[in-house]
């Protein structure tokens, strides 16, 4: 257990609204990463984070955007939800300090009808 | 983004038997890490071995060992004295040294049965 939470664990909005995720983690932990799973494609990478203030775009950044205010909570909005982004949300974080093994939240599935 | 291919979606094994899950990797890198996480029906993403590039030795965690074969690009994990509780969707993915970005395969789905 890595310390990790996420909420919402579930939610369902409607195309066009926006959406905010949030991850909390207690550990005090540099790197946070989020992530989304679809069937076929495994786990890719929206965005991520080395440090307060400090983010950056992964593989499918498209339509997502994302802050970090504090250590422990890194946040990830949709600004107008679309239908393509129906998915499960992971947050992550890396427990060694740097770009390392990577242990996950328990996940939000995320429906936009 | 490197591409990580496992190359079996769905596999079925006896308790108490032996089950190999592929995994082949695409990289130009020498330093790396590799990894098997496990996906339980309760969704949570568990990790099950870490293997770093440099080290040769293959990585072993009680009933789950690695086979890796750095020339090969080839990362297979092999579940010994299967469980009911090891069934779950595998997933094989690669880490390049000090990158953040974890690539993953499409996964590959483990079945026992009693």
């Amino acid at each position: 257990d890595a310390g990790i939470t996420q909420s919402p664990r579930h939610k369902v909005t409607e195309t066009g609204t926006p959406v905010t995720l949030r991850c909390h983690q207690t550990e005090n932990h540099r790197y946070m990463y989020w992530y989304r799973q679809d069937p076929g494609h495994g786990l890719r990478l929206i965005h991520y984070s080395y440090g307060v203030k400090d983010t950056d775009k992964g593989e499918v950044s498209d339509g997502y955007s994302v802050s970090r205010s504090k250590t422990e909570d890194f946040l990830l909005t949709l600004e107008s939800a679309t239908s393509s982004q129906t998915s499960v949300y992971f947050c992550a974080i890396s427990a060694r300090g740097g770009p390392d093994t990577q242990y996950f939240g328990p996940g939000t599935r995320l429906t936009v009808l | 983004a490197q591409t990580v291919t496992q190359s079996q979606p769905e596999m079925s094994v006896q308790e108490a038997e032996t089950v190999t899950l592929s995994c082949t990797y695409d990289t130009s890198e020498n330093n790396y890490y590799l990894f098997w996480y496990k996906q339980p029906p309760s969704r949570q993403m568990i990790l099950v071995i870490r293997q770093e590039a440099y080290k040769q030795q293959n990585a072993t965690e009680n009933r789950f060992s690695v086979n890796f074969q750095k020339a090969a690009k080839s990362f297979s994990l092999k579940i010994s004295d299967s469980q009911l509780g090891d069934t779950a969707m595998y997933f094989c993915a690669f880490l390049r040294s000090n990158d953040y970005k974890l690539s993953f395969g499409a996964g590959t789905t483990v079945t026992v049965r009693a």
